[in-house]
Parts: structure tokens; sequence; C-alpha cells
């Protein structure tokens, strides 16, 4: 089955305490990306990668690093994570760019104390 | 950047009834527009895109348009089912990019039987 898969699904953490959230796809696409979501502000790009080893910022890259050694695998690392990532956290995949469907994942819950 | 205002943040409905949000961007070169469905605790899903050398697209009950010069797109949802109940999100993706996509802040839409 064609899909995009993240974990944890669920996270509880501490400030500073590092993390990563996996997201992997097996639909062979070149684009990937990771969202955030927050009542009344929409979906914000925080990074996303059009290739292995090409990684970009989007709009709201603060706190968040992320790495694309593999085409199927685009981890999210918070490296000291702060309450203000505190967010419901989305990574999608498209077959070569933003002008194809996007796949979103199903979705990861942050709470950070 | 691109700019995307969406509008209303919340909509309710009569079952059997249509229903329009509408989107303002704000980069005039601007040149794909997709709308995302999100149902509760749900990933957002695309439910119908266009292209700015088209001014209307169609796909069943749902249909959007685009107005270049007045820098707007709508959706449209005739004969609403209660299914039809979800978060809408349209987006721009801003001229000379094809990597990074602005979401608007959604729409609550609830189809009342």
């Amino acid at each position: 089955e064609a899909q995009v898969t993240q974990n944890p699904r669920y996270l509880i953490t501490v400030t500073g305490k590092k993390l990563t959230v996996t997201c992997s796809q097996n639909m062979n696409h070149e684009y990937m990306s990771w969202y955030r979501q927050d009542p009344g502000l929409g979906l914000r790009q925080i990074y996303y990668s059009m290739n292995v080893e090409v990684t970009d910022k989007g709009d709201v890259p603060e706190g968040y690093k992320v790495s694309r050694k593999e085409k199927r695998n685009f981890p999210l690392i918070l490296e000291s994570p702060s309450p203000n990532q505190t967010s419901l956290y989305f990574c999608a995949s498209s077959p070569t760019g933003l002008g194809d469907t996007q796949y979103f994942g199903p979705g990861t819950r942050l709470t950070v104390l | 950047g691109e700019n995307v205002e969406q509008h209303p943040s919340t909509l309710s409905v009569q079952e059997g009834d249509s229903a329009v949000i509408k989107c303002t961007y704000s980069d005039s070169a601007s040149n794909y527009f997709p709308w995302y469905k999100q149902e509760l605790g749900k990933r957002p899903q695309l439910i119908i895109d266009i292209r700015s050398n088209v001014g209307e697209k169609k796909d069943q009950r749902i249909a959007v348009t685009l107005n270049k010069t007045a820098k707007h797109f709508s959706l449209h949802i005739t004969e609403t089912q209660p299914e039809d109940s979800a978060v809408y999100f349209c987006a721009a993706i801003p001229s000379g990019s094809a990597r990074q996509l602005t979401f608007g802040s959604g729409t609550q839409l609830t189809v009342l039987p």
C-alpha cells in the first residue's frame, strides 16, 4: 500500500531533550516536506527536500533540523525542544514537487513541557 | 513572500445547500492553487486544484474558480452532505518557487442535518 508513515504518533517530552520524528514514504517520491499545524494558523512549512541531500528552509525553520540521506526517509530533529514547539506535525511527499498532489502522513502530536 | 487569507473561518450550512469558501493571495505570479480537506483527527487530503491558466475546474459536487485579476480563488461545494463537514485549507505556491506552499488558516465547515 502506497503511504507516508510517521513515528511516533504521540509524544510528550520535556524542554531541552533532543527528539526525532521519523517520516518514511514508499512511493519513490522526490519531494518531501514537514509542516506544523496550530489552531488558527493553518499549516506552516518547516523544511522541505527536493531530493536526496537537498534540503531547504520553509517559513518556520527555527529550532528544527532535517536530513535526507535516503530518498524514502526525511526525519525531523528537534535538538532542544521548547514549549512553543508543542504542535501537530505532518510530513508530506509528492512525486516531483508542489505542483503534484501532496500525500500527508498521519501526523505526530508533540507536547513539550 | 506569499500571503494567503481565507474566509470565513467557520461556516455552517443546511444539508443540501451550497457552501463557498474564498481565499485571496498576494503574489500575482502565483500559479498553482490546491484545496485540502481535513476531517477531524485525520490528515489533510487534496480534493481539487487549479492552475493559473484555467478559470474554473469542476469535480462532481466540488468546483474551484480563479480570478487572477482580483487575486482570489474560491471553493464551491454544492448539495452539501454531512460527510462534507471538515476543515478546508486553500494554498498557493509563490512565484519562482515550486518548492514552498503557503496555506490559508482554514475554514471549519459544518453541514447541519
